[in-house]
């Protein structure tokens, strides 16, 4: 079965920092890999998405993640951190074709003024 | 669009009672899924609906039943409700279509907030 290991439920950055959230998975076919962001109160928007194509993805809000296969890792960030990314993001892993997602157990990020 | 709709926003049950939560999927979405999320958790799967049948399940009990309707809506039911079922429901469309194969973005809807006092 698939799953994703996020470490760190709590990242505090700077605003005008870089933004790193770390995610590896584990999968024994390749898989699909996303990041989710929820804002409180609200369901799941999805911020990006690798379905087997390029590595280096680019997603809304100035996010980019890179799919490195021998590490097994699915990093995400953004190189300026803004206010309105204070928010909780979920890394979350597919078997193609199944559309059955497993996600990690998340980051809340705060922004420091 | 009014993208996936879920009803009600929140709802508060005591223990050993049954509970009903509803979904509408996106326009021109033929499957649901549905996952649960624990506060401080990521969202686990339950199962997912196509063609009016459960595709797919996850770790759930069998106090966790579904159906989907002929226009794609789909209701999940929780018996007998503990404690621990307190979370958030989430509700998630895609569009598999024929051959029910292939990625698909799952869209999903701001969750019912589910509180067993």
């Amino acid at each position: 079965a698939q799953s994703v290991t996020q470490l760190g439920s709590h990242v505090s950055v700077s605003e005008g920092a870089l933004v790193l959230l770390r995610c590896n998975y584990s999968s024994s076919v390749p898989p699909y890999l996303f990041w989710y962001v929820q804002y409180p109160n609200q369901g799941l928007q999805l911020l990006l998405k690798y379905t087997s194509a390029a590595t280096l993805v680019k997603g809304i809000n100035g996010f980019e993640a890179e799919f490195k296969k021998s590490e097994t890792s699915f990093h995400l960030t953004k190189p300026s951190a803004h206010m309105s990314d204070a928010a909780e993001y979920f890394c979350a892993v597919s078997d193609q074709g199944n559309n059955r997602l497993a996600f990690g157990k998340g980051n809340q990020v705060v922004v420091i003024p | 669009d009014a993208g996936v709709t879920q009803s009600p926003t929140h709802l508060i049950k005591t223990r050993g009672q049954q509970v009903t939560l509803r979904c509408s999927p996106k326009s021109g979405h033929d499957t649901v899924s549905w996952y649960q999320q624990a506060l401080g958790q990521g969202p686990q799967f339950i199962f997912q609906y196509y063609e009016e049948e459960e595709r797919q399940r996850g770790n759930f009990p069998d106090r966790f039943s579904g159906h989907q309707f002929p226009n794609y809506s789909s209701e999940l039911n929780v018996n007998a409700l503990l404690l621990g079922d307190s979370a958030l429901y989430l509700c998630a469309s895609s569009l598999i279509g024929i051959g029910g194969q292939g990625y698909n973005e799952q869209f999903f809807g701001p969750g019912t907030r589910l509180t067993v006092l």
